[in-house]
């Protein structure tokens, strides 16, 4: 069963509007990560944000923030007054705490972002 | 440079051709983890090491591929007898610790084609 989806394969935005970004999530394990990346095109997987699945408050971080719905199992991130350069793929990702301890991450398949001018 | 550093950036091989990948994670990191990102892909998880201990090689996709960290510090990963199916861009990651509630940090990767 896929732990992480991305609904969304590809997003517009125009320019200093703000846009969501969708992820559902399934585990069974009560203490889990959720994260979000970005991924310009150099590669590089750039950490946003971060929400912890015992955290009463939804995370945020600068004009991030994640939409936080452990009932719902999800975790959209929204990226208020979008910039050029927010242009990039978008992942989200989760860390089970229990397992053997490799608290490996678990990717969706991305979101593709395009910030209109 | 402060960050996660792997080379090369850019490999091509030929099928069959044994290759070494690097990683160098941010000094002091204990968690690294190796990636395999297909074109259009979210990342797929390789292997996992804590130190230079690899507690977890679920992820690799068959015996041609190796990894190894015996320092704690850089790791290699090795696939030998490459096949085009290897093409892919391989991702590491560091993180301080061993523990599920902290963001890894990731290198630029390496893109190997196999042709």
């Amino acid at each position: 069963a896929q732990k992480i989806t991305q609904t969304q394969p590809g997003m517009f935005v125009q320019e200093k509007e703000a846009v969501t970004l969708d992820c559902t999530y399934d585990t069974s394990d009560p203490s889990y990560g959720l994260f979000w990346y970005k991924q310009p095109s150099s590669g590089e997987m750039i950490f946003l944000i971060y929400q912890g699945s015992y955290d009463q408050q939804n995370a945020t971080e600068g004009r991030y923030s994640l939409n936080f719905q452990k009932a719902r199992k999800s975790a959209n991130l929204v990226i208020s007054a979008s910039q050029l350069g927010d242009s990039a793929m978008y992942f989200c990702a989760m860390r089970e705490g229990r397992g053997s301890g490799t608290y490996k991450y678990i990717f969706g398949t991305g979101t593709r972002l395009k910030v209109l001018a | 440079g402060a960050g996660v550093s792997q080379s090369p950036r850019y490999k091509v091989a030929k099928r069959g051709q044994d290759v070494a990948l690097r990683c160098d994670p941010i000094s002091g990191h204990v968690s690294l983890f190796w990636y395999q990102q297909a074109l259009g892909q979210g990342p797929e998880f390789l292997t996992y090491f804590q130190n230079e201990a690899q507690l977890d090689k679920s992820g690799l996709p068959s015996d041609r591929f190796f990894a190894e960290r015996p320092e704690g510090s850089v790791s290699t990963l090795k696939i030998q007898r490459t096949q085009q199916e290897d093409s892919a861009v391989y991702l590491c990651a560091s993180g301080p610790r061993g523990d599920w509630d902290t963001e890894a940090f990731f290198g630029q990767g390496t893109r190997l084609t196999v042709v």
